[in-house]
Protein backbone atom coordinates (compact mmCIF):
# COMPACT_ATOMS: atom_id res chain seq x y z
CA UNK A 1 0.00 0.00 0.00
CA UNK A 2 1.26 3.12 -1.02
CA UNK A 3 2.34 5.87 1.75
CA UNK A 4 3.17 8.90 1.37
CA UNK A 5 5.17 11.37 4.54
CA UNK A 6 6.20 14.46 5.08
CA UNK A 7 8.86 15.69 7.16
CA UNK A 8 10.94 19.06 7.78
CA UNK A 9 11.41 21.70 10.00
CA UNK A 10 8.03 22.78 12.39
CA UNK A 11 8.90 26.18 12.46
CA UNK A 12 10.63 28.90 9.94
CA UNK A 13 11.72 32.13 10.41
CA UNK A 14 10.65 34.75 8.18
CA UNK A 15 12.77 35.44 5.00
CA UNK A 16 14.37 32.54 5.25
CA UNK A 17 13.79 29.19 3.20
CA UNK A 18 11.13 26.26 4.04
CA UNK A 19 12.42 22.81 2.70
CA UNK A 20 10.20 19.74 2.94
CA UNK A 21 10.70 16.01 1.98
CA UNK A 22 8.01 13.70 0.94
CA UNK A 23 9.33 10.58 1.47
CA UNK A 24 7.34 7.14 -0.26
CA UNK A 25 6.81 3.84 0.51
CA UNK A 26 5.05 1.25 -0.92
CA UNK A 27 5.68 2.02 -4.60
CA UNK A 28 8.61 3.95 -6.87
CA UNK A 29 8.71 7.53 -7.63
CA UNK A 30 10.32 6.33 -10.35
CA UNK A 31 7.38 4.23 -11.73
CA UNK A 32 5.80 6.01 -15.49
CA UNK A 33 2.18 7.43 -15.51
CA UNK A 34 2.39 9.01 -11.96
CA UNK A 35 3.27 13.07 -10.71
CA UNK A 36 4.15 13.91 -7.50
CA UNK A 37 2.69 17.14 -5.85
CA UNK A 38 2.50 19.55 -3.09
CA UNK A 39 -0.70 20.95 -1.73
CA UNK A 40 -1.05 23.83 1.24
CA UNK A 41 -3.87 24.33 3.35
CA UNK A 42 -3.71 27.78 5.93
CA UNK A 43 -4.96 27.43 9.28
CA UNK A 44 -8.76 27.34 8.89
CA UNK A 45 -8.63 27.54 5.70
CA UNK A 46 -9.15 25.82 2.06
CA UNK A 47 -6.62 24.09 -0.36
CA UNK A 48 -3.97 25.37 -2.64
CA UNK A 49 -2.17 23.78 -5.21
CA UNK A 50 1.67 24.78 -5.35
CA UNK A 51 2.94 22.45 -7.71
CA UNK A 52 4.21 18.83 -9.00
CA UNK A 53 7.16 17.10 -10.22
CA UNK A 54 7.07 14.12 -13.01
CA UNK A 55 8.60 10.60 -12.41
CA UNK A 56 11.12 11.98 -14.96
CA UNK A 57 12.09 14.86 -12.69
CA UNK A 58 9.92 17.65 -14.52
CA UNK A 59 8.47 20.39 -12.45
CA UNK A 60 5.90 22.44 -12.67
CA UNK A 61 4.77 24.81 -10.67
CA UNK A 62 1.25 27.16 -9.81
CA UNK A 63 1.76 30.79 -10.98
CA UNK A 64 1.37 32.49 -8.04
CA UNK A 65 3.79 31.09 -6.22
CA UNK A 66 6.53 30.28 -8.94
CA UNK A 67 9.28 32.38 -7.77
CA UNK A 68 9.40 31.40 -4.84
CA UNK A 69 9.15 27.09 -5.13
CA UNK A 70 11.09 24.47 -6.09
CA UNK A 71 10.19 21.02 -6.61
CA UNK A 72 12.68 18.31 -6.98
CA UNK A 73 12.72 14.50 -7.01
CA UNK A 74 15.56 12.20 -5.45
CA UNK A 75 14.99 8.93 -7.21
CA UNK A 76 17.67 6.87 -5.59
CA UNK A 77 15.90 8.04 -1.89
CA UNK A 78 12.45 7.37 -3.21
CA UNK A 79 11.45 10.62 -1.97
CA UNK A 80 10.48 14.61 -3.40
CA UNK A 81 10.95 17.87 -1.96
CA UNK A 82 9.25 21.51 -1.60
CA UNK A 83 11.67 24.57 -1.37
CA UNK A 84 9.70 27.23 -0.68
CA UNK A 85 11.63 30.86 -0.44
CA UNK A 86 11.20 34.29 1.20
CA UNK A 87 8.60 32.99 3.76
CA UNK A 88 6.47 35.20 5.78
CA UNK A 89 3.53 34.68 7.85
CA UNK A 90 1.38 33.93 5.22
CA UNK A 91 3.12 30.72 4.35
CA UNK A 92 2.05 29.56 7.90
CA UNK A 93 0.12 26.31 7.34
CA UNK A 94 -0.06 22.83 6.90
CA UNK A 95 1.76 21.15 3.91
CA UNK A 96 0.73 18.04 2.21
CA UNK A 97 2.55 15.46 -0.42
CA UNK A 98 0.73 13.49 -2.86
CA UNK A 99 0.69 10.71 -5.47
CA UNK A 100 -1.16 11.85 -9.08
CA UNK A 101 -2.01 9.28 -11.22
CA UNK A 102 -2.63 9.78 -14.69
CA UNK A 103 -5.57 9.28 -17.21
CA UNK A 104 -5.73 9.82 -20.84
CA UNK A 105 -8.51 11.36 -22.86
CA UNK A 106 -9.18 9.60 -26.07
CA UNK A 107 -11.16 12.00 -27.43
CA UNK A 108 -8.94 15.19 -26.52
CA UNK A 109 -5.48 12.79 -26.87
CA UNK A 110 -4.47 14.33 -23.64
CA UNK A 111 -3.25 13.19 -20.95
CA UNK A 112 -4.08 14.65 -17.62
CA UNK A 113 -3.53 13.80 -13.85
CA UNK A 114 -5.58 13.66 -10.46
CA UNK A 115 -4.60 13.46 -7.06
CA UNK A 116 -5.55 10.03 -4.96
CA UNK A 117 -2.98 9.89 -2.31
CA UNK A 118 -2.33 12.50 0.47
CA UNK A 119 0.29 12.25 3.03
CA UNK A 120 -0.86 13.30 6.55
CA UNK A 121 0.43 16.63 6.40
CA UNK A 122 3.24 18.59 8.28
CA UNK A 123 2.38 21.92 9.97
CA UNK A 124 4.73 24.58 8.64
CA UNK A 125 4.80 28.15 10.98
CA UNK A 126 6.07 30.88 9.80
CA UNK A 127 7.80 33.04 13.00
CA UNK A 128 10.56 34.58 14.45
CA UNK B 1 -6.10 34.67 -11.69
CA UNK B 2 -8.49 31.95 -11.87
CA UNK B 3 -11.40 31.53 -9.27
CA UNK B 4 -12.93 28.38 -8.48
CA UNK B 5 -16.39 28.68 -6.53
CA UNK B 6 -18.52 26.29 -4.38
CA UNK B 7 -21.18 26.94 -2.00
CA UNK B 8 -19.64 28.01 1.56
CA UNK B 9 -21.96 25.61 3.47
CA UNK B 10 -24.93 23.53 3.00
CA UNK B 11 -27.48 21.51 5.34
CA UNK B 12 -28.77 18.13 4.37
CA UNK B 13 -31.08 15.73 6.49
CA UNK B 14 -29.74 12.21 7.15
CA UNK B 15 -30.86 9.70 4.17
CA UNK B 16 -31.49 12.67 1.67
CA UNK B 17 -29.87 13.86 -1.36
CA UNK B 18 -27.61 16.99 -1.87
CA UNK B 19 -25.42 18.56 -4.86
CA UNK B 20 -22.77 20.07 -4.60
CA UNK B 21 -21.27 22.65 -7.31
CA UNK B 22 -17.94 24.24 -8.46
CA UNK B 23 -18.02 26.85 -10.63
CA UNK B 24 -15.12 28.38 -13.16
CA UNK B 25 -14.38 32.21 -13.10
CA UNK B 26 -13.19 31.25 -16.71
CA UNK B 27 -16.68 30.37 -18.08
CA UNK B 28 -18.40 27.02 -18.03
CA UNK B 29 -16.30 23.76 -16.22
CA UNK B 30 -16.14 21.17 -18.97
CA UNK B 31 -15.08 17.27 -19.00
CA UNK B 32 -11.94 19.09 -20.39
CA UNK B 33 -11.03 20.48 -17.01
CA UNK B 34 -11.14 17.23 -15.52
CA UNK B 35 -12.96 17.67 -11.78
CA UNK B 36 -12.04 16.40 -9.14
CA UNK B 37 -13.41 16.13 -5.41
CA UNK B 38 -12.22 15.45 -1.95
CA UNK B 39 -13.79 15.21 1.09
CA UNK B 40 -11.89 15.85 4.33
CA UNK B 41 -13.34 16.03 8.08
CA UNK B 42 -11.30 17.65 10.82
CA UNK B 43 -7.76 17.10 11.78
CA UNK B 44 -7.48 15.05 8.73
CA UNK B 45 -5.79 15.11 5.34
CA UNK B 46 -8.27 15.29 2.36
CA UNK B 47 -9.67 11.81 0.76
CA UNK B 48 -9.96 11.59 -2.83
CA UNK B 49 -13.56 10.40 -4.28
CA UNK B 50 -13.87 11.87 -7.83
CA UNK B 51 -11.59 12.23 -10.60
CA UNK B 52 -12.71 13.01 -14.20
CA UNK B 53 -15.84 14.44 -13.98
CA UNK B 54 -17.79 11.13 -12.93
CA UNK B 55 -15.10 8.73 -12.15
CA UNK B 56 -14.89 6.79 -8.65
CA UNK B 57 -11.62 5.38 -6.44
CA UNK B 58 -12.23 1.71 -5.67
CA UNK B 59 -12.67 3.67 -1.76
CA UNK B 60 -15.26 5.67 -2.71
CA UNK B 61 -18.87 4.66 -1.24
CA UNK B 62 -21.52 4.37 -4.09
CA UNK B 63 -23.57 7.19 -2.81
CA UNK B 64 -21.07 10.02 -3.96
CA UNK B 65 -21.59 10.54 -7.93
CA UNK B 66 -20.05 13.23 -10.07
CA UNK B 67 -21.48 15.27 -13.04
CA UNK B 68 -21.68 18.13 -14.94
CA UNK B 69 -24.62 20.58 -14.07
CA UNK B 70 -25.71 23.94 -15.60
CA UNK B 71 -22.27 24.59 -16.75
CA UNK B 72 -20.57 23.67 -13.49
CA UNK B 73 -18.97 19.96 -11.89
CA UNK B 74 -21.18 18.75 -9.10
CA UNK B 75 -20.93 16.12 -6.46
CA UNK B 76 -24.09 14.56 -5.63
CA UNK B 77 -24.37 12.49 -2.35
CA UNK B 78 -27.77 9.92 -1.93
CA UNK B 79 -28.76 8.26 0.96
CA UNK B 80 -26.80 11.33 3.65
CA UNK B 81 -25.16 9.30 6.21
CA UNK B 82 -23.97 11.30 9.17
CA UNK B 83 -20.45 10.39 8.69
CA UNK B 84 -20.28 12.45 5.40
CA UNK B 85 -20.31 15.96 7.13
CA UNK B 86 -17.43 16.97 6.54
CA UNK B 87 -15.74 19.87 4.08
CA UNK B 88 -15.90 19.34 0.27
CA UNK B 89 -13.63 20.75 -2.40
CA UNK B 90 -13.36 20.38 -6.26
CA UNK B 91 -10.21 20.48 -7.92
CA UNK B 92 -10.03 21.81 -11.78
CA UNK B 93 -7.43 21.18 -14.51
CA UNK B 94 -6.40 24.15 -16.85
CA UNK B 95 -4.33 22.95 -18.96
CA UNK B 96 -0.67 21.49 -17.92
CA UNK B 97 -0.22 21.48 -14.68
CA UNK B 98 -2.27 24.29 -13.31
CA UNK B 99 -4.99 23.13 -10.84
CA UNK B 100 -6.88 25.47 -8.70
CA UNK B 101 -8.57 24.50 -5.53
CA UNK B 102 -12.40 25.40 -4.98
CA UNK B 103 -13.12 27.48 -1.38
CA UNK B 104 -14.31 24.18 -0.41
CA UNK B 105 -18.06 23.66 1.02
CA UNK B 106 -18.95 22.58 4.87
CA UNK B 107 -21.28 19.87 4.63
CA UNK B 108 -23.66 19.94 7.66
CA UNK B 109 -26.14 16.45 8.71
CA UNK B 110 -28.55 17.88 10.82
Amino acid sequence: QLQLQESGPGLVKPSETLSLTCTVSGGSISSSGYNWGWIRQPPGKGLEWIGSVSYSGSPYYYPSLKSRVAISADTSKNQFSLKLSSVTAADTAVYYCARLSSGYDLRESYSYYYVDVWGKGSTVTVSS
Amino acid sequence: QTVVTQEPSLTVSPGGTVTLTCASSTGAVTSSNYPNWFQQKPGQPPRALIYSTTNKHSWTPARFSGSLLGGKAALTLSGVQPEDEAEYYCLLNYGGAQLVFGGGTKLTVL
